[in-house]
């Protein structure tokens, strides 16, 4: 069984379309967060949800949108996509907020969002 | 503002080799590190970790060095192997949040 699961893996869209990345985990873990990889690898926290509570926003633009209908699921809502969103999203849980224990963060496979 | 980084971007060792990767991080209230594993198409996965009353950890394999003086965390991968070749990142927390730092890649030859 995959502990977090997100869909779907790979992403092209136009300029100016609106997206969704969905994902859901299955460890029972209080805490999702959604991360960007750019080009360059390096993971840049954009989203965390605790018990249904937006507990970070790392100035992300207003476009994007996390949604949780419930503790097992965050996803990710993008308005009117540009061409710097193209990246790889992941999204990740911990047991608790910060992920200070048992294991930090399981991560998802990713999505891969090209813009063009 | 805080920071976690990486000395060297990439890093080609011969397989059997010992691989040693390291990180600086800024944050003198940071208590918690951790070393991902990224491969490619896959998201970061969990290798080891180490808290700040440590300066020392082992795994299979892996062994985790914690310098707070220097604020340097460094992971050292025995008898490298050709699955380990992959992107390292060091991450580190100091309550709220993961940070992580840029990744390493690392290349194993035969």
């Amino acid at each position: 069984d995959t502990a977090v699961s997100q869909t779907p893996k790979y992403l092209v869209t136009q300029m100016g379309n609106d997206k969704s990345i969905k994902c859901e985990q299955n460890l029972g873990h209080d805490t999702m967060y959604w991360y960007k990889q750019d080009s360059k690898k390096f993971l840049k926290i954009m989203f965390s949800y605790n018990n249904k509570e937006l507990i970070i926003n790392e100035t992300v633009p207003n476009r994007f949108s996390p949604k949780s209908p419930d503790k097992a699921h965050l996803n990710l809502h993008i308005n009117s996509l540009e061409l710097g969103d193209s990246a790889v999203y992941f999204c990740a849980s911990s047991q608790e907020f910060g992920g200070r224990r048992n294991y930090g963060y399981t991560f998802g496979s990713g999505t891969r969002l090209t813009v063009v | 503002g805080e920071s976690v980084g990486l000395h060297l971007p990439t890093l080609s060792v011969q397989e059997g080799d010992n691989s040693i990767i390291n990180c600086a991080y800024s944050n003198s209230a940071s208590d918690y590190f951790i070393w991902y594993k990224q491969e490619s198409g896959k998201g970061p996965q969990f290798i080891i970790d180490i808290r700040s009353n440590m300066d020392k950890r082992q795994g299979q394999r892996v062994t985790v060095l914690l310098n707070k003086t220097v604020k340097h965390l460094s992971l050292q991968i025995a008898a490298t192997q050709p699955g380990d070749s992959a992107v390292y990142f060091c991450a580190e927390s100091s309550g709220y949040a993961l940070n992580f730092g840029k990744g390493t890649s690392l290349l194993v030859t035969p």
